[in-house]
């Protein structure tokens, strides 16, 4: 079974300010992880994703993450917010290599401070 | 190339009523999931469909039921309406074990 655990459902930052959303997951095999966006009224859009390999990865919009597997944790970053990226993100997890339906956290509300 | 579409975009119903959602997948996925998301939480698996069976169900009562077509299309059915029902339902579609996308969601208010 998966879990995933977002600390902080609001997080607030300046415009060009990093952006820091925190995301660990619980898993029994190796995760799958993905990082979605939505914007109101919408559905999710996905950021990236990690599957194997490098654990750095890179998404849409200037968004990063790294999977850190001893902290069972991948953390979405941007150096510097833009206005347009406030929205609600949600952290999701799924067995690795499987088919499974996505296990996802409660979400994080971005809010961007002119 | 059309993404995930779903219909209708909103509805209301009252309690104890039928609902019938439908989705079309992305052109070449296979596989269609659907989500319930409550108001303020992220979406909850309901249920997984791949060559018109369901493979995976998450903790939902038999009320949600669903059916994929051979086009690959979908539908999820929920009997007996309940005031806890009211939510964004969100369907998904991947080829395989791709990554899913998602649809804009359909706004169901039971009332």
């Amino acid at each position: 079974a998966q879990s995933v655990t977002q600390l902080g459902s609001h997080v607030s930052v300046s415009e060009g300010a990093l952006v820091l959303l925190r995301c660990n997951y619980s898993s029994s095999v190796p995760p799958y992880l993905f990082w979605y966006v939505q914007y109101p009224n919408q559905g999710l859009q996905l950021l990236l994703k990690y599957t194997t390999g490098a654990t750095l990865v890179k998404g849409i919009n200037g968004f990063e993450a790294e999977f850190k597997k001893s902290e069972t944790s991948f953390h979405l970053t941007k150096p510097s917010a833009h206005m347009s990226d406030a929205a609600e993100y949600f952290c999701a997890v799924r067995a690795g290599g499987g088919a499974d339906g996505l296990t996802f956290g409660k979400g994080t509300h971005l809010i961007i401070q002119p | 190339d059309a993404g995930v579409t779903q219909s209708p975009t909103h509805l209301i119903k009252t309690r104890g009523q039928q609902v019938t959602l439908r989705c079309s997948p992305k052109s070449g996925h296979d596989t269609v999931s659907w989500y319930q998301q409550a108001l303020g939480q992220g979406p909850q698996f309901i249920f997984q469909y791949y060559e018109e069976e369901e493979r995976q169900r998450g903790n939902f009562p038999d009320r949600f039921s669903g059916h994929q077509f051979p086009n690959y299309s979908s539908e999820l059915n929920v009997n007996a309406l309940l005031l806890g029902d009211s939510a964004l339902y969100l369907c998904a579609s991947n080829q395989r074990i791709d990554t899913q996308y998602f649809g804009p969601g359909t706004r169901l208010t039971v009332l």
